[in-house]
């Protein structure tokens, strides 16, 4: 089976820099993304990284280590609009198909 | 301009009833899924479709059924046979099957009564 872990809440202050980490447990990995959604819309895709390393997209950084099944997403100059869930997602290959397996989210608070 | 839609963005149901919750995208997308979300939980995946006239079960496909007759649409019925629906149905689209990065729409809040 698949199964990725995530905290469920973080809160952070305005203007500070905060990491939501993410492990996970599955076969044929492909790669991990990193979705943003606020309160009742829609998940909007924030960052993805198939290889080992940084990947950087302005604020919002994103790092992988597949050697120890974990990644982290970082989010810098935090804004009051940054106050959403952030979820990680695993790409993994069974059978021909490509499949994503979302964690349960990390509700990120940021106050004054 | 192009996106995913979903209609109605509220429904109510009697339980009992089967109801088919709308997924159109003009992006083009080879590529569809619907996802279930309950309250604190993340985005579980009930069926997905790499391309027209084919679809894959994903973790919690028992009670829903969907088709693929057309590229753009992407149709999932909830049926009498699911236990719990209500929750917040997301249809989302990537371009390819192997595409990292989904596009979703703006979801749709069921209610069953």
């Amino acid at each position: 089976g698949q199964s990725l872990e995530q905290p469920s809440e973080v809160t952070a202050v305005e203007g500070a820099i905060v990491q939501i980490n993410c492990t996970y447990q599955t076969s044929g990995f492909y790669g991990l993304s990193w979705y943003q959604q606020h309160d009742g819309g829609a998940p909007t895709f924030l960052s993805y990284n198939g290889l080992d390393g940084l990947e950087e997209t302005g604020r919002f950084s994103s790092f992988l280590s597949r050697s120890d099944s974990y990644g982290y997403l970082l989010l810098q100059e935090l804004q009051m609009k940054d106050s959403a869930s952030y979820f990680c997602a695993v790409r993994s290959f069974s059978g021909g198909y490509q499949k994503v397996t979302f964690g349960t989210g990390t509700k990120l608070q940021v106050i004054p | 301009d192009g996106g995913i839609t979903q209609s109605p963005k509220y429904l109510f149901r009697k339980e009992g009833q089967n109801v088919t919750l709308s997924c159109e995208q003009n992006l083009n997308h080879d590529a569809m899924y619907w996802y279930r979300q309950d309250p604190g939980q993340g985005l579980r995946l009930i069926y997905y479709s790499q391309i027209v006239n084919d679809f894959q079960k994903g973790d919690i496909a028992e009670g829903y059924s969907v088709s693929r007759e057309k590229k753009e649409s992407f149709p999932l019925t909830v049926t009498s046979a699911q236990k719990n629906p209500t929750a917040f149905y997301l249809c989302a689209s990537s371009i390819v099957r192997d595409s990292h990065e989904q596009f979703f729409g703006p979801g749709t809040r069921l209610t069953v009564l």
